[in-house]
């Protein structure tokens, strides 16, 4: 069945650095990846959805100079989290849909990558 | 604006018995409901989906009910086992390449 990579799966940084999230897809293409953050106890809440070779789409909220996304290739979608403050410590799941001539086949999920900047 | 919602946060019920899982939504728009089990740092895993055609999916222990009336779904599990113990998620989108959104998760406990 269809993939998505995520690494990593955890990551410490200290305050005021960028850590990058790659999400790739491994045995079909990805045209949209969907971003989403989860805080303990929380919902999963979507902060951007990513398009191939266009610029994302982010969720009123997020800030979008704070998180890049890109999207360069078909199987491949990073967001980094720059300046990375300990507010920014949570969980970020990437996820993929997978559509065919628009229908809609479901959704695959990256495992998650848990961020805690102190 | 919550759009989905899972009004438990918690639920726990004795191993061989029954689980039932509800989840409510207000976007009249969505026609494909999802749910997921989740384990601490871990991505969510698919469990059963249920288009807005049907009214009911069923996958080995694991039902899924559809009102669109109501704007309501529900999940079955029977017979519940301890290994089911997680955090399940509702989600649901629209037609075509949205997103999903999530209610807020109901912590199901299976006690042996």
């Amino acid at each position: 069945g269809a993939v998505v990579s995520q690494h990593p799966s955890w990551v410490i940084c200290k305050s005021g650095t960028s850590v990058k999230i790659e999400c790739r897809s491994l045995d079909f293409q990805a045209t949209t990846m969907f971003w989403y953050r989860q805080f303990p106890k929380q919902s999963l809440m979507l902060m951007a959805t990513s398009n191939e070779g266009s610029k994302a789409t982010y969720e009123q909220g997020v800030e979008k100079d704070k998180f890049l996304i890109n999207h360069a290739s078909l199987t491949l979608s990073t967001l980094t989290v720059t300046s990375a403050h300990p507010e920014d410590s949570s969980f970020y799941i990437c996820s993929a849909s997978l559509v065919r001539s628009g229908a809609n086949y479901g959704y695959t999920f990256g495992s998650g990558t848990r961020l805690t900047v102190v | 604006d919550q759009q989905v919602k899972q009004n438990s946060p918690s639920l726990s019920v004795q191993e061989g018995r029954i689980s039932i899982l509800n989840c409510d939504y207000t976007n009249s728009m969505f026609d494909y409901f999802l749910w997921y089990k989740k384990y601490p740092a871990e991505g969510p895993t698919f469990l059963i989906s249920i288009s807005s055609i049907k009214d009911k999916n069923e996958d080995g222990r694991f039902t899924v009910f559809l009102n669109k009336s109501a704007k309501h779904l529900s999940l079955h599990i029977v017979p519940s086992q301890p290994g089911d113990s997680a955090v399940y998620f509702c989600a649901a989108s629209a037609s075509g390449n949205t997103p999903l959104v999530f209610g807020k998760g109901t912590r199901l406990s299976v006690i042996a």
